[in-house]
């Protein structure tokens, strides 16, 4: 597998309940990214991961908002106690050392979350 | 305001039109990069240009950093190329990519 692999790739849940996303990079990418989209709208900024360090987070991530990257391999967003806002879809991208400035961005297919 | 403006928002083209989309932003950045999205969500990575001109069989993406505006362009359209273009920034004040809101094209046979 070459490419960004997210999973589940759809999931539906009732309000209030947890979700988990997991997200694989490309193999030699250290760089994760994590980013939602709303319907008609572009992608908004999340997270970035550099290795395993979070070295930044949107003010869009709430305190119900978790996301990891222990082994600095694959990364896992968390929601807790889900709001129908939450419904979105959420991308994950990873590039390579040289970073988005210099190199490619690579999406994963992106996991659609609906709250009922 | 938003940091990255897409214009148009919509484009419906006849195959074979030549289709520009246009891409303004108000920051410092240190590359542009043109996605492609299809329905269901999957992005790919067109081009990133920090300067000048990139061709890419027909597609053809120039930037004016002096002028902060970026534009796509696409020869020949046809019907497999209907998806919404996003143009995204990378600034040069932080690490992230911000993205403009997308056109959706639509190109009829």
């Amino acid at each position: 597998d070459t490419g960004v692999s997210q999973n589940p790739r759809h999931k539906i849940t009732k309000r209030g309940q947890n979700v988990t996303f997991r997200c694989d990079p490309i193999s030699e990418h250290n760089r994760l990214y994590w980013y939602r989209q709303t319907l008609g709208q572009g992608p908004e900024f999340l997270t970035y991961f550099q290795n395993e360090a979070q070295l930044e987070k949107s003010r869009l991530l709430s305190d119900r908002f978790s996301a990891e990257r222990p082994k600095g391999s694959f990364s896992t967003l968390e929601i807790q106690r889900t709001e129908q806002g939450d419904s979105a879809m959420y991308l994950c991208a990873s590039s390579s050392p040289a970073g988005p400035s210099t190199g490619e961005l690579f999406f994963g297919e992106g996991s659609r979350l609906t709250v009922l | 305001k938003n940091e990255v403006e897409q214009s148009p928002q919509n484009l419906t083209a006849q195959e074979g039109e030549f289709i520009t989309i246009n891409c303004s932003y108000s920051v410092g950045i240190s590359a542009l990069h043109w996605l492609q999205q299809h329905p269901g969500g999957g992005i790919v990575s067109l081009f990133m240009l920090s300067s000048g001109k990139k061709k890419h069989g027909r597609l053809i993406a120039t930037i004016n950093i002096q002028e902060k505006h970026s534009s796509l362009h696409i020869t020949a359209s046809h019907p497999r190329d209907s998806a919404v273009y996003i143009c995204a920034v990378f600034e040069t004040s932080g690490s992230r990519l911000t993205f403009g809101e997308g056109t959706q094209l639509t190109v009829n046979p």
